[in-house]
């Protein structure tokens, strides 16, 4: 049974830092990564998709990687905002066209 | 381009009255369809999917049940809510295997 973990759970940095989101999944057989953010009381916001041939998807400020073969993601946010003050989730998409989210972390940039 | 409706934003409904949530997609045909549900303070549970109009498998034993009527329309619906039906419903849409989630933008349901 697919497993999905994020670390940490909890984030608090100021703003400028750059950051390091880690998001781990115990079976490799996966068709693609999905990084979404939520606001709070808000829907999901998609960020980044990685499929499972791909390395590494960038869009702005975020970067995700993916190594299949160890089970890992990374979402690495350059230069943070207080706006960038969120949950972030990842998640992972497998043969049964399901997605299996993880935990989250719920992150917050202060000024 | 493709967009997802979901309707209403917010519902407050008294133990023992029936729902309807319903959710819409436009912008492409066939998609996958899924039901989550996010209890407070609590992960993204999966509560049904729909591969195709009257094909709907439930992930979770409960008090809801879902149904497709039309290839772009999902409907999430309960004949008598508990109170543990509360949380915020979140549709969303994929299209086959390689595809990433496009999600609705929820629903919030307190049960009272």
């Amino acid at each position: 049974k697919q497993e999905v973990t994020q670390i940490p759970a909890a984030l608090s940095v100021p703003e400028g830092e750059n950051l390091v989101l880690n998001c781990s999944f115990t079976d490799s057989a996966i068709y693609n990564l999905q990084w979404f953010r939520q606001d709070p009381g808000k829907g999901l916001t998609s960020l980044l998709l990685i499929q499972s041939s791909q390395r590494e998807q960038t869009s702005g400020r975020l970067n995700a990687s993916l190594d299949k073969s160890s089970g890992r993601s990374t979402l690495y946010i350059a230069a943070s905002q207080p706006g960038d003050s969120a949950t972030y989730l990842c998640a992972v998409k497998a043969d049964t066209d399901k997605l299996i989210f993880g935990t989250g972390t719920r992150l917050q940039v202060f000024p | 381009s493709q967009t997802i409706h979901q309707w209403p934003a917010t519902l407050v409904q008294p133990v023992g009255s029936p729902l309807s949530l319903e959710c819409t997609v436009e912008g492409t045909s066939n998609p996958n369809l899924y039901w989550y549900r996010q209890a407070a303070g609590r992960g993204l549970q999966l509560l049904f999917y729909s591969v195709g109009i009257g094909q709907i498998s439930s992930e979770v034993p409960q008090n809801l049940s879902a149904s497709r009527p039309q290839d772009r329309q999902f409907i999430l619906s309960s004949k008598k809510l508990l109170l543990s039906d509360s949380g915020f419903y979140l549709c969303a849409w994929s299209v086959r295997r390689g595809g990433g989630y496009t999600f609705g933008s929820g629903t919030r349901l307190t049960v009272v």
